[in-house]
């Protein structure tokens, strides 16, 4: 098992360009979480999901923000018009079970999102 | 509102020497607490949570819910410890689990 994959591990866009980000969890895992890390902070959650349903997307900005867990693909983080603020860190994560409490959630190495 | 805290940014021991990671929390329901760890260029990995109540890599991590603590522990640090170190508190609401961190601590054990 290959673990999380995400890609690119880095990316580089121009202010008002679009961002896609990519997460493949974990073989056998059906739900997908993404956090956000900005410099000096902690991980933070954007948005829960399973296939083909947003379950939690309480963290998500409200504006140029979509994600998405097709029946088949990847989940996509897709950020719109990009701006200097973005730049952080997006990690992925896949957890097997049903939410219950203490489920543990295996991460992928992260995506490095630089706006220029 | 559901908080992690872990106040030190930098921590550095000297090898062999005792070092105990903080982490506070707040939630008003029951807490699920974890220790994630994240080595030089590998991905965040759990390392313990406190339901198991297990000790991994010699480490160990009580939930004081008296003192909202889950401070970790090791009485003998290795220079394979250096790492940072996140804290972290399921929080479950309408369906939905995910994890709130603390902005981590920065260990380095020294020779």
């Amino acid at each position: 098992n290959a673990g999380v994959m995400q890609n690119p591990r880095h990316l580089v866009r121009r202010r008002g360009q679009e961002a896609r980000l990519r997460c493949s969890p974990m073989k056998g895992h059906s739900h997908v979480y993404w956090y956000r890390q900005l410099p000096e902070e902690g991980l933070k959650f954007m948005v829960y999901l399973q296939k083909e349903n947003i379950i939690d997307e309480s963290g998500m900005p409200k504006e140029r923000f979509s994600a998405e867990f097709p029946k088949e693909g990847p989940s996509i983080l897709r950020i719109q018009q990009v701006v200097r603020g973005d730049s952080a860190a997006y990690f992925c994560a896949s957890s097997p079970l049903a939410s219950n409490l203490g489920n543990e959630q295996f991460f992928g190495p992260g995506t490095r999102l630089t706006v220029l | 509102a559901q908080r992690v805290t872990q106040p030190e940014k930098l921590l550095s021991v000297f090898k062999g020497a005792p070092v105990e990671l903080k982490c506070n929390y707040s939630y008003s329901g029951s807490p699920e607490l974890f220790w994630y760890v994240q080595y030089s260029r590998q991905r965040l990995q759990l390392l313990l949570r406190h339901i198991s109540r297990e000790s991994i890599k010699g480490f160990t991590a009580d939930l004081n819910k008296g003192e909202t603590s889950f401070h970790l522990k090791k009485p003998f640090a290795q220079e394979e410890d250096s790492a940072m170190y996140y804290c972290a508190l399921s929080v479950f609401q309408g369906g939905s689990e995910k994890l709130v961190f603390g902005k981590g601590t920065k260990l380095t054990v020294n020779p």
